[in-house]
């Protein structure tokens, strides 16, 4: 089982350049997500989506966007790079509960992006 | 809005129990979890708890819920240097928010 893949796992952009970080899960979760982490600030949320055509902002959205086209994919689009964007990111998906909520979440290994 | 705190740092010598401390906000959090994160790696489920139980017990493991004063603790016994790690308090609403980690040292 390949759970949750990310790709790449290691990313040099400079200030300004795009890129996208890729996420599938082969768990037919309806659940996914984008996290960000910092020294010092755990895991802070960027966007999160439901399912497939769902989307919504989390405690930290400016500066990437997200699209849900299909259940399995959940790509994290960097438009225009800044040195604050320097961090690991990491995606993960879950289950739904009753009510739609998300249940466990399973991890990506994460993309440790540096912004020069 | 939701928001999850918990201390950052926690020095236990080998053998004794750690406890891990959290606190939340959102009432209407149906699960409460402790994930663990350890170096280079990213989070794995620990244990979980459903909102209406007050304890929940897994071997070593110990989870605590006050759901009055929005308060969860986890409880590791007869810590191990393998326990060395991050772990993280995490509620869910309609998406699941983590509090910055409380980092386990063990001393010998």
């Amino acid at each position: 089982n390949a759970g949750v893949t990310q790709t790449p796992k290691f990313q040099v952009l400079k200030t300004g350049q795009s890129m996208t970080l890729q996420c599938a899960q082969d768990m037919n979760h309806e659940y996914m997500s984008w996290y960000r982490q910092d020294p010092g600030m755990g895991l802070r949320l960027i966007h999160y989506s439901v399912g497939a055509g769902i989307t919504d902002q989390g405690e930290v959205p400016n500066g990437y966007n997200v699209s849900r086209s299909t259940t399995e994919d959940f790509p994290l689009r960097l438009l225009s790079a800044a040195p604050s964007q320097t961090s690991v990111y990491f995606c993960a998906s879950s289950y739904s509960l009753a009510g739609g909520w998300p249940g466990e979440l399973f991890f990506g290994e994460g993309s440790r992006l540096t912004v020069l | 809005g939701e928001d999850v705190e918990q201390s950052l740092f926690l020095s236990v010598r080998e053998g004794d129990s750690s406890v891990i401390n959290c606190t939340y906000t959102d009432s209407s959090s149906t699960y409460l979890y402790w994930y663990k994160q350890e170096p280079g790696a990213g989070l794995q489920l620990l244990t979980y708890i459903f909102s209406n139980m007050d304890m929940k017990q897994d071997q070593r493991l110990t989870v605590l819920l006050n759901k009055k004063d929005k308060h969860l603790s986890l409880r590791i016994a007869d810590t191990q240097t393998g326990d060395s790690a991050i772990y993280f308090c995490a509620e869910n609403s309609d998406k699941i928010i983590f509090g910055k980690g409380t980092r386990l040292h063990i001393l010998p």
